[in-house]
C-alpha cells in the first residue's frame, strides 16, 4: 500500500528563520512527487512536481528536493505571508496511464513577524 | 480563466438526506477526481474519471456516487447522509502526470 508520511506535523518559525519540512514516500513504482501549499478555507495549490532523485525545484523562498525515499521542501528567510499547510503527494506508476495521489497529512507552517 | 468550479460552498444535511456536490473545469482536462478531507487526516480519494464515460472507485467510495457524461463536469452524489460524511469535499482535474488544480471546496456538515 502506497504511503506517504509528513514531518513535522507543525512548524513554528520566525520571520526570516530558515528551515525544512520532510515527506517520506512508500510508493510502488514513483511516477511524479508533487508540493502544494493549502490557504485557510479554500482549496490546495499546485507548487512543484519533482519526477526523479536528485532533481531538485525553486519558486520565489521554496525549494523542493527529491532522493528515493524522501523529498523536502527547504524554505529560506520565510515571510508571514508564507504561512500556510503544505500538502506532500505521491503518484505511483500504476497499472494504466492514471497516476493516482497519495497525500500525506500536511505540514501546518506559521512565520510570525 | 475560471479552473474548477464546486458549488455549493457550504451545506449542512440532515441524517438520511440525499445530494449532489457539483463541479465543472473549463481547462479540457480528461482526468477529474473527488476528494475528502478531514483533520489530520490528509485528502482520501473517494472516485475519479480518466474520461467522459468513465469513473472508478478510490480509497474511500462507500456512501458515494459519481458520474461523467461530459468532460467539463463531474458531480458526487451523496445518498443516505451520514455523519461520517461530514468533511471538505474538494473536486480537482488534471492532464495525466500533471499537477491538479482543485477546486475551492465544499463544506459539508450532517446533522
Amino acid at each position: 500500500e502506497d504511503q506517504v508520511t509528513q514531518s513535522p506535523e507543525a512548524l513554528r518559525l520566525q520571520e526570516g528563520e530558515s528551515s525544512s519540512l520532510n515527506c517520506s514516500y512508500t510508493v510502488s513504482g514513483l511516477r511524479g512527487l508533487f508540493w502544494y501549499r493549502q490557504d485557510p478555507g479554500k482549496g490546495p495549490e499546485f507548487l512543484f512536481t519533482l519526477y526523479s532523485a536528485g532533481e531538485e525545484k525553486e519558486k520565489e523562498r521554496l525549494k523542493a528536493t527529491l532522493t528515493k525515499k524522501e523529498s523536502f521542501l527547504h524554505i529560506t528567510a520565510p515571510k508571514p505571508e508564507d504561512s500556510a499547510t503544505y500538502l506532500c503527494a505521491a503518484a505511483n506508476a500504476g497499472g494504466t496511464s492514471y497516476g493516482k495521489l497519495t497525500f500525506g497529512q500536511g505540514t501546518i507552517l506559521t512565520v510570525h513577524p | 480563466n475560471a479552473g474548477v468550479t464546486q458549488t455549493p460552498k457550504f451545506r449542512i444535511l440532515k441524517i438520511g438526506q440525499s445530494m449532489t456536490l457539483q463541479c465543472t473545469q473549463d481547462m479540457n482536462h480528461n482526468y477529474m477526481y473527488w476528494y475528502r478531507q478531514d483533520p489530520g487526516m490528509g485528502l482520501k480519494l473517494i472516485y475519479y474519471s480518466v474520461g467522459a464515460g468513465i469513473t472508478d472507485k478510490g480509497e474511500v467510495p462507500n456512501g458515494y456516487n459519481v458520474s461523467r457524461s461530459t468532460t467539463e463536469d463531474f458531480p458526487l452524489r451523496l445518498e443516505l447522509a451520514a455523519p461520517s460524511q461530514t468533511s471538505v469535499y474538494f473536486c480537482a482535474s488534471s492532464y495525466p502526470n500533471n499537477g491538479y488544480t482543485f477546486g475551492s471546496g465544499t463544506r459539508l456538515t450532517v446533522v
